[in-house]
Order: C-alpha cells, then structure tokens, then sequence
C-alpha cells in the first residue's frame, strides 16, 4: 500500500530558473517529512526534512512546502543549479516515493 | 570516514543460487535496514533492525534472511535466487528509527545491482 507518491517521473528545468518537485501522501498521521537526493551510482543522501507542525522549512537554495488539508508537500530548488540533477525521494515514516529525475540544463 | 558500505556493487546469479549482500557501517547506529528499489519504484523495506540480535520484517522479507550479531554488520541472505529479485538493493542505518514518529534521516550505502538469470 503506496502511502507516499511521487506522480511525476522526471522535470526538466532551465538552469538559474525555480525546479518545483511534488510529492502526495494518504496517511493523515505522517509527524515528518524527508526529501532524499540520489546520483547514478550512490546511495540517496538526506537533503531536508519538515515537521507536520509546521508549513515551510528552508534550507538554503532549498525549501520545502507542506499543505496538511491537501496532504501535499513540494520541494522548491532557487536558483536551480546542473549539478542538482539528480533523482530526488519524498519520504516519511520510511516510506518512499517513487522518485523523480531532474535535469537541470546549462 | 567510511558510513555505511555495501558490497559487491555488482553481482550476476543464476536461479537458485545463494548469496550474501554484505553491509557494514561505522557510525555505531543501532538501527540499520535493508532496502530493494525496482526500476520506476521507491525503495521497499526487506528487513530492519533495532540492535544486535534484533531483526523485524518490513514490507517485502519473502525470499530474504538477515542476521545481526554485531552493531556494524547487517547481511542480506538469499537462499533460492528468483528472477523477481533483480534489483537494486541498499543499505541503510540511523542512530535512532527512522520509522513510524521520527524524522531521524537514514544513512546509506551506494548499492548492490544484483542480476538473476
């Protein structure tokens, strides 16, 4: 039973522009939420994480959005950068998403 | 500093054979999981444990035996290899659970790429 979703399997970006990377879950009792990010050949690394508790977590050029009534999150990347291609997991409660593939183009 | 390490990297079976993943991390975290992640899929939990001598089943433990006798070691046994078990598998581990209430993020290995034919 796939509780956390990652509907869309890649996105393609401009680089300097904004990479926005969706993620949809079913369970209501979820207390945290973790995004990962995987180069070819390694093993996913933690890039951020929010509390349910609360509605924005920023990090950087990374901020992670989180719409408890909609049970949607989303991951912003500002100015988005060739070396951010990558795949990147949406989990919590280790659950993970399917992931999804950015390209950031020069 | 090594983290957590996984080998082989790269291994080809052919059906019914057995094998061992090896992982093995540094960090002296209690807890460590095994994952598989299939092509266009996230990553399934086989197997977790909690600490030396503890194991639990996650989602997918069919075809899959684990032992922990030490804090840093965490192998992945295959007895009867299937070709359904072609896939990716990695290894994770954290200083508390990364399960259920806990934003603990996990550690992982780079993978082994297990093929069966």
């Amino acid at each position: 039973d796939q509780q956390v979703k990652q509907n869309s399997p890649s996105l393609s970006v401009q680089e300097g522009r904004i990479s926005i990377l969706n993620c949809d879950y079913t369970n209501s009792m979820f207390d945290y939420f973790l995004w990962y990010k995987k180069y070819p050949a390694e093993g996913p690394t933690f890039l951020i994480s929010i509390s349910s508790i609360k509605d924005k977590n920023e990090d950087g050029r990374f901020t992670v959005f989180l719409n408890k009534s909609a049970k949607h999150l989303s991951l912003h990347i500002v100015p988005s950068q060739p070396g951010d291609s990558a795949v990147y997991f949406c989990a919590a409660s280790g659950d993970f998403g399917e992931g999804t593939q950015l390209t950031v183009n020069p | 500093n090594a983290g957590v390490t996984q080998t082989p990297k790269f291994r080809i079976l052919k059906i019914g054979q057995s094998m061992t993943l090896q992982c093995a991390q540094d960090m002296n975290h209690n807890y460590m999981y095994w994952y598989r992640q299939d092509p266009g899929m996230g990553l399934k939990l086989i197997y977790y444990s909690v600490g030396a001598g503890i194991t639990d089943k996650g989602e997918v433990p069919n075809g899959y035996n684990v032992s922990r006798s030490t804090t840093e070691d965490f192998p992945l046994r295959l007895e009867l290899a299937a070709p359904s078990q072609t896939s990716v598998y990695f290894c994770a581990s954290s200083p508390l659970l990364s399960r259920g209430h806990s934003n603990q993020p996990q550690h992982f290995g780079d993978g082994t790429r297990l093929s069966i034919l």
